[in-house]
């Protein structure tokens, strides 16, 4: 069964941390995304990474960076947490294509579950 | 721009009622389109898709046809259960970059017995 985990299903932080989120895939998945999730507003894209090491911005990219050093995990980072990034995070993959349909079904984690008091 | 507008919830209803579910979309060019569903506690899985104008999308008893002409995606289902209580997302593959998709705020679906 293919499978996209996230480290924590709940965390709790306070503002002005450092936050590691971390995603894993096991599916050789080429592509990886992080969304956030909140009432009313669906699913945001935050980062995603198409290759090790490559990375390209998505909606809301402030207040976030990424790391991608290995091909099977992709990392969010919160430089600094701040309040309004309290929030339901969503780490996605899926399979390379540029143009084509197989990249077209994203498979999903079960999400983190940030608080920052 | 992109967006994807889908209709509030929470939608309840009784088991074998049927389930329609609006969603309409603005977008450059001819964008694939999805449902996405997420059950309580767990991730979004993809639940259907169509690629162009026409297409019929089906998977679990539901279906949703793509109209290019009223740019809707509607999500309909004949008789739900009470396993069909989720919330339903509706979603497009932006052409101006194939990475990014545009999510609907999504639907809760509550079926009771």
């Amino acid at each position: 069964d293919v499978k996209v985990t996230q480290s924590s299903r709940y965390l709790v932080k306070r503002t002005g941390e450092k936050v590691f989120l971390e995603c894993v895939q096991d599916m050789d998945h080429e592509n990886m995304f992080w969304y956030r999730q909140d009432p009313g507003l669906g699913l945001r894209l935050i980062y995603f990474s198409y290759d090790v090491k490559m990375k390209e911005k998505g909606d809301i990219p402030e207040g976030y960076s990424v790391s991608r050093e290995k091909k099977e995990r992709f990392s969010l980072i919160l430089e600094s947490a701040s309040t309004n990034q309290t929030s339901m995070y969503l780490c996605a993959s899926s399979l390379l294509g540029t143009g084509g349909a197989t990249n077209e079904k994203l498979f999903f984690g079960s999400g983190t579950q940030l608080s920052v008091l | 721009g992109n967006s994807v507008t889908q209709m509030e919830g929470p939608v309840t209803l009784s088991e074998e009622a049927f389930l329609t579910i609006n969603c309409t979309y603005t977008a450059t060019g001819y964008p694939s389109l999805f449902w996405y569903v997420q059950y309580p506690g767990e991730g979004l899985q993809l639940l259907l898709k169509a690629t162009k104008a026409d297409d019929k999308g089906s998977n679990k008893g539901f279906e949703a046809t793509y109209r290019k002409e009223t740019t809707s995606f509607h999500l309909e289902k004949g008789s739900v259960q009470v396993s069909d209580s989720a919330v339903y997302f509706c979603a497009l593959r932006r052409s101006d970059s194939w990475g990014k998709f545009q999510f609907g705020a999504g639907t809760q679906v509550v079926v009771t017995p």
